[in-house]
């Protein structure tokens, strides 16, 4: 079946721009998890949902980021007043259940630029 | 807060050779992921493990897990040039929640 998507793969914005990134999961999967990786480094964790209620948000970095996933399956990530340190691979995974101590399963991200 | 280090984080080795790469944990974790990223490309599972002694193969890799030192391993045998790419442990605990939280991650070259 299909895997984890994303769009747009890639997007430029200038500092200020406000932009929204789209995460369709693996249908059927209860979790969805977004992270942010910076260039060289390892992804880090921005926020969990179990169906559409977002259980963890202690990740986002400032409250220009928000995140829905209103009907429990596609979610969005919003970034308001783009600065350049948004710019990362924002990575989107989904795992089959809830809780912790599941497998989650990567999209191919989208690499946001901030210019 | 539960932090995960790999070493070393750059690794140029010759085809045909040997190397481990080692992953240490701060906290109790209830799972160990090994994941591999190419360059532009998302991460691709390798390994999972469960346990305590836990360990898996495939192919050229090989993985293990000792809870009690907090320490995973990824070796490699006798390299090739496909397996060049960046490798990520991560580690979730019910301490963290349900995130994952990553190590740096380990930049092989394999040279011919």
């Amino acid at each position: 079946g299909a895997g984890v998507s994303q769009s747009p793969r890639y997007k430029v914005a200038k500092r200020g721009q406000d932009v929204a990134l789209r995460c369709d999961p693996i249908s059927g999967h209860v979790s969805l998890f977004w992270y942010q990786q910076a260039l060289g480094q390892g992804p880090e964790f921005l926020t969990y949902f179990q169906n559409e209620a977002q259980l963890d948000k202690s990740g986002l970095p400032s409250d220009r980021f928000f995140a829905e996933r209103p009907e429990g399956s596609v979610s969005t990530l919003k970034i308001q007043r783009t600065q350049q340190e948004d710019s990362a691979v924002y990575l989107c995974a989904s795992s089959p259940l809830g809780g912790h101590s599941y497998e989650q399963y990567f999209g191919p991200g989208t690499r946001l630029t901030v210019t | 807060e539960l932090k995960v280090e790999q070493n070393p984080l750059f690794l140029s080795m010759q085809e045909g050779k040997n190397y481990t790469i080692y992953c240490n944990y701060s906290t109790t974790s209830d799972r160990l992921y090994w994941y591999r990223q190419d360059p532009g490309k998302s991460l691709e599972s390798l390994f999972v493990l469960l346990s305590n002694g836990a360990v898996k193969q495939e192919g050229r890799l090989m993985a293990s897990l000792d809870t009690k030192a907090r320490l995973s391993t990824l070796h490699i045998t006798a390299a090739v040039h496909d397996l060049s790419a960046t490798y990520f442990c991560a580690v979730d605990s019910e301490t963290s929640g349900s995130r994952l939280t990553f190590g740096e991650g380990t930049q092989l070259t394999v040279n011919p």
